[in-house]
């Protein structure tokens, strides 16, 4: 069975701090994708990692991928009460019950950021 | 550049009725897939059309059905409703489709309860 599992799965921490949300999974996909769900709102993608080694950052945040461990990190720096939401992973379902075009997620990593 | 547009917003029904809901992918975009988010089980992927064809299913009975127009449109459609139906049915859409190295665009989503 393929999974995906994020970690932790509640996270509160205070402005300024660093942290870093895990994404582990039993896939031997290459590709993995971070997104980001507001409250009561939509999903907004925020990475695609698409090789091992892939890094890619934007402001605060910063992600990883390493196939070999099939491990994805997403760093934050310096946390802002504008990043409280909820982050999930997602890898391709390939072979499970499908081809691709089968995103697999997490279950998310709830943020909340406090002064 | 419109986002992608899901009507109703929300949707009230009671068991054993059905309902069709509707997505309207970025322009241009061919692929649209539906997503159902519950507290208990995540987000869990539900079917894929591109240029008019279910091109990968996820693991819903028959009663969860979709459909792709010339337009690129689609509505999916849920018969006899039960209970655990209630979701937050989300929709995406992309050019190639997902885990084609791309991003997914979200709506931002149908709020079914089911009574």
């Amino acid at each position: 069975e393929l999974k995906v599992e994020q970690n932790p799965l509640f996270l509160s921490m205070q402005e300024g701090k660093n942290y870093t949300i895990y994404c582990n999974y039993s896939t031997t996909s290459d590709r993995l994708y971070w997104y980001r769900q507001d409250p009561g709102k939509s999903l907004e993608s925020l990475f695609v990692l698409l090789s091992n080694g892939a890094v890619k950052q934007e402001g605060r945040l910063m992600a990883s991928l390493d196939t070999k461990a099939r491990l994805s990190t997403l760093h934050i720096t310096a946390a802002v009460h504008d990043l409280s939401a909820t982050y999930f992973c997602a890898v391709d379902g390939v072979g499970y019950g499908g081809s691709q075009g089968n995103l697999i997620f997490g279950k998310g990593t709830k943020l909340s950021v406090k002064p | 550049k419109a986002g992608v547009t899901q009507t109703p917003r929300y949707l009230i029904k009671t068991r054993g009725q059905q309902v069709t809901l509707s997505c309207s992918p970025i322009s241009g975009h061919r692929s649209v897939s539906w997503y159902q988010q519950t507290p208990g089980q995540g987000l869990q992927f539900l079917f894929e059309y591109f240029s008019e064809t279910q091109r990968n299913k996820g693991n819903f009975p028959g009663r969860f059905s979709g459909r792709q127009f010339s337009n690129s449109r689609s509505e999916m459609n849920v018969s006899t409703l039960e209970l655990g139906d209630s979701a937050l049915y989300l929709c995406a859409s992309s050019f190639l489709g997902p885990g084609r190295n791309e991003k997914l665009f979200f709506g931002s989503g149908t709020q079914l309860s089911v009574l």
